[in-house]
């Protein structure tokens, strides 16, 4: 079956440092993949998403490219604030399912 | 645009006694409509799922139950609260019959049981 797997955090950086937030995937046909962020206390939110190979999606200065060779959606933001710390999570969808990854926690340290 | 509502936000309940979750969508006509619940630190798990009225899917079994009376709206349900049931429920939907679409989930209600 589907399923994705994300590096286990916490992820500790400081404020205007690089993330990088790995995830993996294994799927049959052509899924769609998403990231979703949760701040604390609170639901899930979309960030981005991305619905074919080489898409990259983006938002609020975090990015992911749709990588089918490496199948591969690694979050990336160039310059990370406090109010970034949270856990993020990657999916991807099948079948009007999503398979969630297990979720990173990022601190973000001023 | 399409909302979607959970309540109460927070419930701290006895072990034994009922459950009664609600959520709501509006903005959108026959959604597809899960509920997840996560447990202190950890990722989702998928409880139930409908894509219709009356129509319900259950991934895990366990002490709850679900239900979709109206298009609208979906119930969690307990009749005996049990300490592990103890966490943070989140509702989500999707357009229906569109498989690629992302789910967009409510604020979540924190259960405790004492």
């Amino acid at each position: 079956g589907d399923s994705v797997t994300q590096m286990e955090g916490p992820v500790t950086l400081s404020e205007e440092a690089f993330l990088t937030i790995n995830c993996t995937y294994t799927a049959t046909g052509y899924p769609s993949l998403f990231w979703y962020v949760q701040y604390p206390g609170e639901g899930l939110q979309l960030l981005l998403k991305a619905t074919k190979a080489d898409d990259k999606g983006s938002n609020k200065g975090f990015e992911a490219t749709y990588r089918k060779e490496t199948t591969s959606f690694h979050l990336e933001k160039g310059s990370v604030q406090v109010s970034d710390s949270a856990v993020y999570f990657c999916a991807l969808s099948g079948g009007n399912m999503l398979t969630f990854g297990g979720g990173t926690r990022l601190m973000v340290k001023p | 645009s399409q909302t979607i509502h959970q309540w109460p936000a927070t419930l701290v309940q006895p072990v034994g006694s009922p459950l009664s979750l609600e959520c709501t969508v509006e903005g959108t006509s026959n959604p597809n409509l899960y509920w997840y619940r996560q447990a202190a630190g950890r990722g989702l798990q998928l409880l139930f799922y409908s894509v219709g009225i009356g129509q319900i899917s259950s991934e895990v079994p366990q002490n709850l139950s679900a239900s979709r009376p109206q298009d609208r709206q979906f119930i969690l349900s307990s009749k005996k609260l049990l300490l592990s049931d103890s966490g943070f429920y989140l509702c989500a939907w999707s357009p229906d019959r569109d498989s690629n679409q992302p789910q967009h989930f409510g604020d979540g209600t924190r259960l405790s049981i004492l």
